[in-house]
């Protein structure tokens, strides 16, 4: 089966940088790659994602890149701001009706 | 409009009640997931339906029962749970044509 990796597991980062929160995956049939930003208490809430036919994707301080050869993808987020602070998972799934499978989360910590 | 809405928020029961968690979408989406959420830990999966069947099940312990009535309404039938069993249940849906996944709120559910 799939496994997905993330690193880091907690990221502090002052407000305004950049924050980069990567992950691996292991099965070449995975074809999308959705991440997640979980809240203290709440579900967690799709922000960005992006298909094995495109190589990065962008959405206003948010991007994702992805590269197929290397089986990995990225999360980008520049301006960070406190509101950021969260649980951020990446998942990897073949495609609807199959299983997502998530990496181990990383805790982002904006510091105003 | 990306809402699936989750009954109860908070659960607190004993080791032999029966109660059930109950999950809504109006999305039309006709994937829909049951997960299970320790603190700090990723979502783990425990069924899946596609288009009203059970598609997948993660060998969950028979004290956990799925019921998809229709394609808008997941439930979980709870019994005989043990303390362990305390955690975070969400329930997420899948848009049929992308394979978008969007989580509710979760339950939050304590076994005294």
């Amino acid at each position: 089966g799939e496994n997905v990796e993330q690193h880091p597991s907690t990221l502090s980062v002052q407000e305004g940088d950049s924050a980069v929160i990567k992950c691996t995956y292991s099965d070449s049939a995975s074809n999308y790659f959705p991440w997640y930003k979980q809240e203290l208490g709440k579900g967690p809430q799709l922000i960005i994602d992006i298909r094995s036919n495109v190589g990065e994707k962008k959405d206003q301080r948010i991007a994702v890149t992805l590269n197929k050869t290397a089986k990995h993808f990225s999360l980008h987020i520049t301006e960070t701001q406190p509101e950021d602070s969260a649980v951020y998972f990446c998942a990897a799934s073949r495609g609807t009706g199959n299983q997502f499978y998530f990496g181990t989360g990383t805790s982002l910590t904006v510091i105003p | 409009d990306t809402e699936v809405t989750q009954t109860p928020k908070h659960l607190v029961m004993g080791m032999t009640n029966k109660k059930s968690l109950k999950c809504e979408q109006h999305m039309g989406h006709r994937a829909m997931y049951w997960y299970k959420q320790k603190a700090k830990k990723p979502p783990e999966l425990m069924f899946v339906y596609s288009y009203e069947k059970l598609s997948i099940n993660e060998s969950v312990p028979s004290r956990f029962s799925p019921e998809c009535p229709n394609s808008s309404l997941l439930n979980l039938h709870l019994h005989a749970l043990q303390p362990e069993d305390s955690a975070l249940y969400l329930c997420a849906s899948a848009r049929s044509n992308t394979g978008e996944l969007f989580f509710g709120e979760g339950s939050r559910l304590t076994v005294l």
